[in-house]
């Protein structure tokens, strides 16, 4: 029983470079969640997706897009990372019916940028 | 907006009490309840919805408030495993099931 599954755990970039995190779930949830934490920090939301196909921007979307084009990924992209986007990059679901059901998260990305 | 989340840091001995407390300026749907240790992921520790209905650990208490929009979490007879920071995520209605999260309480519980 997976649950969420975050790929890569780990990943260092240079300044300008791009790269695409991968958020897979087995629990057939509707919702999916990228939030960022730096360091002290709360979490934030960066993109989310209500379901297959669909996708809107969280509190701090500026320098990420993202793609659901199956029900269980959500992809979050980095066209040019930059500095400020050194971060735990944490990927959460949720099922359709919200109410009582909480988000469950991966373990995180850890992504550093040079 | 983000919810405001008190005290910032709580330093208990095992066996003590304390309460976090999440305060939000928005009408709530719900408020989530989550903690988190150094390097882990966040972990559900509660939910509470508007309307009284509320889902969480047995060891757990919370209560929210609609009039002050405010949610507080109870951690009684405090062990070692309680130390981390807590977050709380609120929803309002129509919120398309999203949370925005407080900046978190560490909590630190020392024998």
């Amino acid at each position: 029983n997976a649950g969420v599954t975050q790929t890569p755990k780990f990943r260092v970039l240079k300044t300008g470079q791009s790269m695409t995190l991968l958020c897979a779930q087995d629990m057939n949830h509707e919702y999916m969640y990228w939030y960022r934490q730096d360091p002290g920090m709360g979490l934030r939301l960066i993109h989310y997706s209500v379901g297959e196909g669909t996708t809107a921007k969280g509190e701090v979307p500026d320098g990420y897009n993202v793609s659901r084009l199956k029900k269980q990924n959500f992809l979050l992209g980095l066209e040019s990372a930059a500095p400020s986007q050194t971060s735990v990059y944490f990927c959460a679901s949720r099922t359709l019916s919200g109410g009582l059901q909480p988000q469950h998260f991966g373990d995180g990305t850890r992504l550093s940028i040079l | 907006q983000q919810p405001v989340q008190s005290p910032q840091a709580v330093i208990l001995r095992e066996g003590e009490d304390a309460v976090i407390n999440c305060s939000s300026s928005k009408a709530l749907y719900s408020v989530h309840w989550y903690r988190q240790k150094h390097g882990e992921a966040p972990v559900f520790l509660m939910i509470l919805l508007k309307g009284g209905e509320q889902k969480g650990h047995e060891k757990i208490s919370a209560s929210f408030n609609e009039k002050k929009q405010q949610s507080s979490l109870y951690l009684t007879a405090s062990q070692l495993s309680y130390s981390g920071t807590y977050f709380c995520g609120t929803e309002t209605s129509g919120g398309y099931n999203k949370l925005i999260f407080g900046a978190g309480t560490r909590l630190a519980v020392h024998p």
